[in-house]
């Protein structure tokens, strides 16, 4: 199958711990992207990479730090998670070519307590 | 930077009804505007998207048009189902690549059987 796979589904945690997610794409895509759903279901841009650079990094608190190995793969890290860190955090990814629809992974809920 | 307007934020409606959700721009620079449909647990996916050359698309019961001159655009959708029944993103995207795509707050759609 080929799309674009998060884990975990659901994390919950306390506050200050750190947390990791991970996604990959099997669309042989060049370009992937982290965003942020809030509670409200208001959908954020936080990181763009293409081909394992950083292209696009929004007003995101130092706390959150992408990496890519290679460009299937971009995963997000949160240092010292906080109570408005409570989202869904969706993958995603696009070709690199001249705007195209982006493939959205399943997200994964992090809960803060 | 680009702020993505969408009106109404929810609609209610009987099965076969007609519905038009409004969208508005700002930044006239905006080329690529994809929509989007998110189901109850379910991953966001791809439904229509128009280029800035264009005025009109179809697709089966989706039609979007697109005013440049105003910055709105308009998604019809026909005969509506409770399948279609999902919170539908408009977006824009300036870069010729879709580094950055910016969404509106959705609208929340119930179609009633």
């Amino acid at each position: 199958e080929t799309a674009v796979f998060q884990t975990p589904n659901y994390h919950v945690t306390q506050v200050g711990n750190e947390v990791s997610f991970n996604c990959k794409q099997t669309l042989g895509h060049d370009t992937m992207y982290w965003y942020k759903q809030d509670s409200k279901k208001l959908l954020k841009i936080m990181f763009s990479y293409n081909n394992k650079q950083l292209i696009v990094n929004e007003t995101v608190p130092r706390r959150f730090s992408p990496q890519s190995s290679d460009k299937a793969h971009l995963n997000l890290r949160i240092k010292s998670v906080e109570p408005e860190d409570s989202a869904v955090y969706l993958c995603a990814s696009s070709t690199d070519s001249s705007n195209t629809e982006v493939f959205f992974g399943k997200g994964t809920r992090l809960t803060v307590v | 930077g680009e702020q993505v307007e969408q009106l109404p934020s929810s609609l209610i409606v009987q099965e076969g009804a007609s519905v038009l959700i409004n969208c508005s721009y700002t930044d006239s620079a905006s080329v690529y505007f994809p929509w989007y449909k998110q189901e109850p647990g379910k991953r966001l996916q791809f439904i229509i998207d128009i280029r800035s050359n264009m005025e009109r698309k179809q697709n089966q019961r989706l039609t979007l048009l697109f005013d440049k001159k105003t910055k709105h655009l308009s998604l019809h959708i026909t005969a509506t189902q409770p399948g279609d029944s999902a919170i539908y993103f408009c977006s824009a995207s300036i870069n010729t690549n879709a580094y950055k795509v910016i969404f509106g707050k959705g609208t929340h759609l119930h179609v009633l059987p």
